[in-house]
C-alpha cells in the first residue's frame, strides 16, 4: 500500500476561508516536508518539520510522529494560494523522500 | 540567491533516441536527486547522488542512468528512450548537516515528450 497518503485529494475554498490538509504515513519517519507546486511549476519547500508545530505567516505545519500524521493549516486563504500541496516523508537519514499524491487547492475570489 | 537550474526545459525525442537532461546548482550541496512526475503517480525518485561518483538507485531507476563528475552538476541519461518515459523530470539538491536532516530545493523541471 501507499506509504504516504494525503487528504483531501482536492479542495475548493472561498477566499478568506481556512484549509486543513492532512498527510498520513505508514512507515517510520525521519522527517516530513511540505511543498507547494503551482500548475506546471516547480516545487517550493514550505516546511521541514520532523516533529511538533512550525509557523510561517499564514501557514502552520504540525507533525505528530506517534499518530503518524502531519497537517498543513492555511489561514485566511488567498487566490494566490491555489495550487498543489505535497507532503513528503523522509524514511531514514538516507535522504530519500517518498511523496504523497498531493492536495489540489483552488481558492476562488 | 540559491538556485537549481535544468536544461533543456522542453524536449521532444523519438523512441530509441538518447536523451541527456542536465541539472546544476550553485549552493555546493552534496546531495542531488532526479525525480519524475506523472499524473496519478506523483513524484517518484529515480536516482540520488551523495557526492561526485557516489550515486544510488531510487525507486524507479530502470531505463535511466546518471552521471555526477562535478559536485555542481548532475546528469540524467536515457539510453534509447521509450514512450513511457514521457514525463516531467525534476532535479533537486540539498545540503547535508551533521544530523542528516535537510530540505530539498527543486529545479524548474524538464518536460520530455518521447514520440
Amino acid at each position: 500500500g501507499q506509504q504516504v497518503q494525503q487528504s483531501p485529494a482536492s479542495l475548493v475554498l472561498q477566499e478568506g476561508e481556512n484549509a486543513e490538509l492532512q498527510c498520513n504515513f505508514s512507515t517510520s519517519l525521519n522527517s516530513m516536508q511540505w511543498f507547494y507546486q503551482r500548475p506546471g511549476g516547480s516545487l517550493v519547500s514550505l516546511f521541514y518539520n520532523p516533529s511538533g508545530t512550525k509557523h510561517s505567516g499564514r501557514l502552520t505545519s504540525t507533525t505528530v510522529i506517534k499518530e503518524r500524521r502531519s497537517s498543513l493549516h492555511i489561514s485566511s486563504s488567498q487566490t494566490t494560494d491555489s495550487g498543489t500541496y505535497l507532503c513528503a516523508l523522509e524514511r531514514n537519514a538516507g535522504a530519500k523522500l517518498t511523496f504523497g499524491g498531493g492536495t489540489r487547492l483552488t481558492v476562488r475570489p | 540567491d540559491m538556485k537549481v537550474t535544468q536544461m533543456p526545459r522542453y524536449l521532444i525525442k523519438r523512441m530509441g533516441e538518447n536523451v541527456l537532461l542536465e541539472c546544476g546548482q550553485d549552493m555546493s550541496h552534496e546531495t542531488m536527486y532526479w525525480y519524475r512526475q506523472d499524473p496519478g503517480l506523483g513524484l517518484q525518485l529515480i536516482y540520488i547522488s551523495y557526492d561526485v561518483d557516489s550515486n544510488s538507485e531510487g525507486d524507479i531507476p530502470k531505463g535511466y542512468r546518471v552521471s555526477r563528475k562535478k559536485r555542481e552538476h548532475f546528469s540524467l541519461i536515457l539510453d534509447s528512450a521509450k514512450t513511457n518515459q514521457t514525463s516531467v523530470y525534476f532535479c533537486a539538491s540539498s545540503p547535508r548537516d551533521r544530523g542528516g536532516q535537510d530540505t530539498q530545493y527543486f529545479g524548474p523541471g524538464t518536460r520530455l515528450l518521447v514520440l
